[in-house]
């Protein structure tokens, strides 16, 4: 089955404290995203990747790391969290970049 | 600057009729489209897209109408069924533009309720 596997489903953590959200997908797309989802702004793009080792800037990039070290995954990292990062974050696939792109389950954040 | 905007937060309408979700645009680069449908606790899932050299796809449905002059689009959804609940985002890229990021640009979404 061709899926966006996100881990975990939901964190809840403090301030500062390091944490890596895993995305991995099993269709051999090259282009990969994160977005977050908060009320009222719809999805918002962090940061995306075009291929093995080529990432960029998305709107919303401050705060967050990624590396795409491998096809199949784009790990999502903070390196100090903030209260203001708490979200619902989704990462996302397609195979041609602007395409329908196919989204994980979500991960929810709580930063206290 | 919100580029999309899907400016009625919720819909609500009767089964078997039909669910009209809009959205607006502003940015002129934008030439391809698309709605994803979302339920709780799940990621969007795409639904339906068009091209900016066309003014309508249908799927089943779905149907969606793309007028260019006015910068908005819709969703025509018929009949509509309870099944049907959820949150619509549209989105928007530029596919031809040669800073083609990838990014789509998503609306706040809709929440449509569809009552038995």
């Amino acid at each position: 089955e061709a899926q966006v596997t996100q881990n975990p489903r939901y964190l809840i953590t403090v301030t500062g404290k390091k944490l890596t959200v895993t995305c991995s997908q099993n269709m051999n797309h090259e282009y990969m995203s994160w977005y977050r989802q908060d009320p009222g702004l719809g999805l918002r793009q962090i940061y995306y990747s075009m291929n093995v080792e080529v990432t960029d800037k998305g709107d919303v990039p401050e705060g967050y790391k990624v590396s795409r070290k491998e096809k199949r995954n784009f790990p999502l990292i903070l390196e100090s969290p903030s209260p203001n990062q708490t979200s619902l974050y989704f990462c996302a696939s397609s195979f041609v970049k602007g395409g329908p792109q196919h989204f994980g389950d979500g991960t929810r954040l709580s930063i206290l | 600057d919100q580029q999309v905007k899907q400016n009625s937060p919720s819909l609500s309408v009767q089964e078997g009729r039909i669910s009209i979700l809009n959205c607006d645009y502003t940015n002129s680069m934008f030439d391809y489209f698309l709605w994803y449908k979302k339920y709780p606790a799940e990621g969007p899932t795409f639904l339906i897209s068009i091209s900016s050299i066309k003014d309508k796809n249908e799927d089943g449905r779905f149907t969606v109408f793309l007028n260019k002059s006015a910068k908005h689009l819709s969703l025509h959804i018929v009949p509509s069924q309870p099944g049907d609940s959820a949150v619509y985002f549209c989105a928007a890229s530029a596919l031809v533009s040669s800073s083609n990021t990838g990014k789509l640009i998503f609306g706040q979404g809709t929440t449509l309720q569809v009552k038995p």
